[in-house]
């Protein structure tokens, strides 16, 4: 399997643009995390969804984070407006359901607000 | 709320040594399971080894080992025969045994291994 898959890899925006990141799961997962890591607050869960539904954002930071999953093959996380407080490595990650799974995490997408 | 602290920011060994890295964690759940995940400087989050709490056996993956202390709330992970690619950051995580719903994963702030040649 190819695993999970995060695009793009890095992304340089200047505040007040939009910037959307992408996440295919692995096939076959039903839950998929979107987590942000950074030096101040460590690794973080934004949201999740089980069979494209969201289940749980409360760690989504404010109404301009935004996640969608139109599909079990695909998730978007939108930032509109980005402000530098934003910068910081975003993970996807995808499981199986049942309390035994484990989560697997995409390679990450560095964002840098400038 | 369930939390996870990693109390050693840094640690080094030398090649070949044996080293721990430490966990603790708060819950009130009796159910539960708990990782550790490397994360090497590509970043990629890669999972070590994985313990349910209903276990008692600690888990065993290669050169990878738990000791888990339920009661004590402690999870920690040897490293034996260290190898200059397990240097990384560490991270202890912990999640709910909770069959729907939560799935959170609950992260420590991480311990950075150096590997010493």
């Amino acid at each position: 399997d190819a695993g999970v898959i995060q695009s793009p890899r890095h992304e340089v925006t200047e505040m007040g643009q939009e910037v959307t990141l992408r996440c295919k799961p692995i096939s076959g997962h039903d839950y998929l995390f979107w987590y942000r890591q950074t030096m101040m607050r460590g690794l973080e869960l934004l949201i999740y969804f089980n069979n494209n539904v969201p289940i749980d954002d409360s760690g989504m930071p404010e109404d301009r984070f935004s996640a969608k999953m139109p599909n079990a093959s695909f998730s978007t996380l939108k930032i509109q407006p980005s402000e530098p407080r934003d910068s910081a490595v975003y993970f996807c990650a995808s499981s199986l359901s049942g309390g035994r799974q484990t989560q697997y995490f995409g390679p990450g997408t560095r964002l840098l607000v400038l | 709320a369930q939390t996870v602290t990693q109390s050693q920011p840094e640690m080094s060994v030398q090649e070949a040594e044996t080293v721990t890295l430490s966990c603790t964690y708060d819950t009130s759940e009796s159910d539960y399971y708990l990782f550790w995940y490397k994360q090497p400087p590509s970043r990629q989050m890669i999972l070590v080894i994985r313990q349910e709490a209903y276990k008692q056996q600690n888990a065993t993956e290669n050169r990878f080992s738990v000791n888990f202390q339920k009661a004590a709330k402690s999870f920690s992970l040897k490293i034996s025969d260290s190898q200059l690619g397990d240097a990384a950051m560490y991270f202890c995580a912990y999640r709910s045994e909770i069959i729907q719903g939560a799935q959170k994963l609950v992260f420590g702030q991480g311990t950075r291994l150096t590997i010493n040649p």
